[in-house]
């Protein structure tokens, strides 16, 4: 499985952009990459998914470029509300059926 | 709300204690599995079924028995737990087991074992 690669945590104030990048250097052509966000005591919730260019939905915008060893998860004017775990996965591109592999993730605070 | 609903929401249970988990999903999805999420760490994948086929297995030990009657139902039955296997319980589906594919997770069951 291409391992993947974000930052433990991040602070953001409320009303700022906030960018999280993860890095998958050893992605395959098959992969996707997949965004997920979870809250505390929760399931994780699917936010996005690419595979290269941009991708925007009403949550947010994930950016990929041409060599795709690397993603930024967009999420514009955080709130309060935003402050969860963020995790990026990439599947396994040659199996097709292998589950993705949820790593630590990115803590997101948002500050007021 | 996901689709995907799990009860009880918190379980408290002896070592010796018999439970079980219960998962329910009317997406129409093919795929359902059992995660765990021990406190600050990363989730771990426990079971796999496909078409109510137990696909994976991750190396869980005996005392966690999970089953799938139906394709929208999905079951752990516990029996003989650890204390370290306190953790929060998800449940997550997905229409296929394409690797790609959108998982739905419940909220998860928050087990103590005592």
């Amino acid at each position: 499985l291409a391992k993947t690669t974000q930052p433990i945590s991040m602070d953001s104030y409320e009303g700022q952009e906030v960018n999280i990048t993860c890095s998958h250097n050893n992605i395959a052509t098959n992969d996707y990459i997949t965004w997920y966000q979870q809250f505390p005591s929760q399931g994780p919730r699917f936010i996005i998914q690419g595979y290269k260019t941009k991708v925007t939905n009403e949550v947010a915008s994930l950016f990929i470029p041409a060599d795709r060893k690397s993603s930024t998860l967009s999420l514009p004017r955080v709130s309060l509300s935003d402050t969860a775990v963020y995790y990026c996965l990439v599947g396994d591109g040659d199996s097709g059926n292998t589950p993705l592999v949820f790593g630590k993730g990115t803590r997101l605070s948002v500050i007021a | 709300e996901t689709g995907v609903t799990q009860t009880p929401r918190h379980l408290v249970m002896g070592m010796t204690n018999k439970k079980s988990l219960k998962c329910e999903q009317h997406l129409g999805h093919n795929a359902m599995y059992w995660y765990k999420q021990s406190a600050k760490k990363p989730l771990e994948l426990m079971f796999v079924y496909s078409l109510e086929e137990r696909v994976e297995n991750n190396s869980v030990p005996s005392r966690f028995s999970p089953e799938c009657p139906n394709s929208s139902h999905l079951f752990l039955h516990l029996h003989t737990l650890q204390p370290e296997d306190s953790a929060l319980y998800l449940c997550a589906s997905s229409q296929t087991r394409w690797t790609n594919e959108k998982l739905f997770f419940g909220s998860g069951t928050q087990l103590s074992v005592l």
